[in-house]
C-alpha cells in the first residue's frame, strides 16, 4: 500500500460525458502527479500539481482539466468523453525536495475508465 | 530527460538473480536512474534510485557503470510475485518534483 488513494476504482460511462477522479496523496506530500495509461500509448504524464498550484503540463487534452484542493487533494475531470479515453488514470504524489523531504513518486492504484 | 532503452522482455528462474539492464548513454551530471515496476495494472511500484554510486535497499540493488551510461537493476532471489514490467528512467531531481518519462520497460517472467 502506497498511501496514495483513489476513486473511484472503476468508472463506466458513455461518449460526451463528464466524469471526475479523486486523488488523496500521501500524508505529507505536496505534489500530486496525474498519469494516463492506455493500451496503445502506455503511461503518459498529464499534469502536475505543487501545494495547490499548477507545477507542469504533459500530454493533457483541452477536455481535461485538474486542480489541487488547500487540503492537497486531487480532482482530475474529462469531459465530451471518447472511445479514446477510456484508460487506466493513475495519481502520484511525492513530498518534494524545497520542503526537506524526497521527491520519489508514489503511485496510487488507479482508476479505471471505461467509455462506451 | 534522457531516454533510456532497455530489453522488452526477460526470463528468470525462480529462486534465481534476475538482472535487468538499462542503457542511458546520453544521461547528464545531474540526472538520477529510478527504477519502477508495474505489477499487471497496478500502479507502479517504487524500486530504487541512484545517482552514481550503487545503492542496495530491501527490495534490490542498482549497479551503475562509472561512466554512468548505463545500470543494472538486480533482484537478488527472484520469486514468481516478481513478475512484471520494470521502468528504468532517467530525469534530473527537482525541488518541487518532476513528472517521469517512461519508456516500454521490460517485462520480466518469472519461472517456476
Amino acid at each position: 500500500d502506497s498511501g496514495v488513494t483513489q476513486t473511484p476504482k472503476h468508472l463506466i460511462t458513455a461518449t460526451g460525458q463528464r466524469v471526475t477522479l479523486r486523488c488523496s496523496p500521501r500524508s505529507g506530500d505536496l505534489s500530486v502527479y496525474w498519469y494516463q495509461q492506455s493500451l496503445d500509448q502506455g503511461l503518459q504524464f498529464l499534469i502536475q500539481y505543487y501545494n495547490g498550484e499548477e507545477r507542469a503540463k504533459g500530454n493533457i487534452l483541452e477536455r481535461f482539466s485538474a486542480q489541487q484542493f488547500p487540503d492537497l487533494h486531487s480532482e482530475l475531470n474529462l469531459s465530451s468523453l471518447e472511445l479514446g479515453d477510456s484508460a487506466l488514470y493513475f495519481c502520484a504524489s511525492s513530498e518534494g525536495l524545497a520542503g526537506g523531504g524526497t521527491d520519489t513518486q508514489y503511485f496510487g492504484p488507479g482508476t479505471r475508465l471505461t467509455v462506451l | 530527460d534522457a531516454k533510456t532503452t532497455q530489453p522488452p522482455s526477460m526470463d528468470c528462474a525462480e529462486g534465481r538473480a534476475a538482472n535487468l539492464p538499462c542503457n542511458h548513454s546520453t544521461i547528464s551530471g545531474n540526472e538520477y536512474v529510478y527504477w519502477y515496476r508495474q505489477i499487471h495494472s497496478q500502479g507502479p511500484q517504487y524500486i530504487i534510485h541512484g545517482l552514481k554510486n550503487n545503492e542496495t535497499n530491501e527490495m534490490a540493488s542498482l549497479i551503475i557503470t562509472e561512466d554512468r551510461k548505463s545500470s543494472t537493476l538486480i533482484l537478488p532471489h527472484a520469486t514468481l510475485r516478481d513478475t512484471a514490467v520494470y521502468y528504468c528512467i532517467v530525469r534530473v531531481r527537482d525541488n518541487y518534483g518532476q513528472n517521469f518519462v517512461f519508456g516500454p520497460g521490460t517485462r520480466l517472467s518469472v519461472l517456476p
